[in-house]
């Protein structure tokens, strides 16, 4: 069985400072893993994704993530906050199954604050 | 632009009413999901459909009800069974929901449905 564990619910930087979103994440097979950013009263926005091949991977708006198999880890950061990076952030891991349906789990949500 | 259009963003429902939220997709994906939404909870899939005539129950799909008459449209019917419809309703869709778990899912913007 997949799933996924965001360790942080809450996480506040000052503008400019950098960003770290933690995911830790359990999986049967090899799984693909997500990253999204949801703005208040917004559907899910796709900021990245690691499908097998870079271990990091860069998104939009200046977001990476690195998939540490050993740690079963999948960290989104990003080097300096802006004010529009505020929001909540949801880790989704992804695997195929025999029933030929995708499988996808989203974790519980890291709301992102940044302080002025 | 290609994308999901829910419908409509707010919605109440007085007791013992069915209601139905409205999704419509235009990016010719095969695959559509339904979620719910609640604070701290991360998504709950509903229903999901993989092809047009075709749709499976999620993990909580006790009140709800879907159809999938067309490729582009994938209403759901919160039905008076469910005793607890307050929520935030995603739609979404992907281009292929088979082994492939590589695909990333596209949202909408959600509706957020309250009880009057």
């Amino acid at each position: 069985a997949q799933s996924v564990t965001q360790l942080d619910s809450h996480v506040s930087v000052s503008e400019g400072t950098p960003v770290l979103l933690r995911c830790n994440y359990s999986s049967s097979y090899s799984p693909s893993l997500f990253w999204y950013v949801q703005h208040p009263n917004k559907g899910l926005q796709l900021l990245l994704k690691y499908t097998s091949a870079a271990t990091l991977v860069k998104g939009i708006n200046g977001f990476e993530a690195e998939f540490k198999k050993s740690e079963t880890s999948f960290h989104l950061t990003k080097p300096s906050a802006h004010m529009s990076d505020a929001a909540e952030y949801f880790c989704v891991v992804s695997e195929g199954n025999s029933g030929g349906y995708q499988k996808v789990t989203f974790g519980t949500g890291t709301k992102l604050q940044v302080i002025p | 632009d290609g994308g999901i259009t829910q419908s409509p963003k707010y919605l109440f429902r007085k007791e013992g009413q069915n209601v139905t939220l409205s999704c419509e997709q235009n990016l010719n994906h095969d695959a559509m999901y339904w979620y719910r939404q609640d604070p701290g909870q991360g998504l709950r899939l509903i229903y999901y459909s993989q092809i047009v005539n075709d749709f499976q129950k999620g993990d909580i799909a006790e009140g709800y009800s879907v159809s999938r008459e067309k490729k582009e449209s994938f209403p759901l019917t919160v039905t008076s069974a469910q005793k607890n419809p307050t929520a935030f309703y995603l739609c979404a869709s992907s281009i292929e929901s088979g082994t492939y778990s590589n695909q990333p899912q596209h949202f909408g913007d959600g509706t957020r449905l309250s009880i009057l």
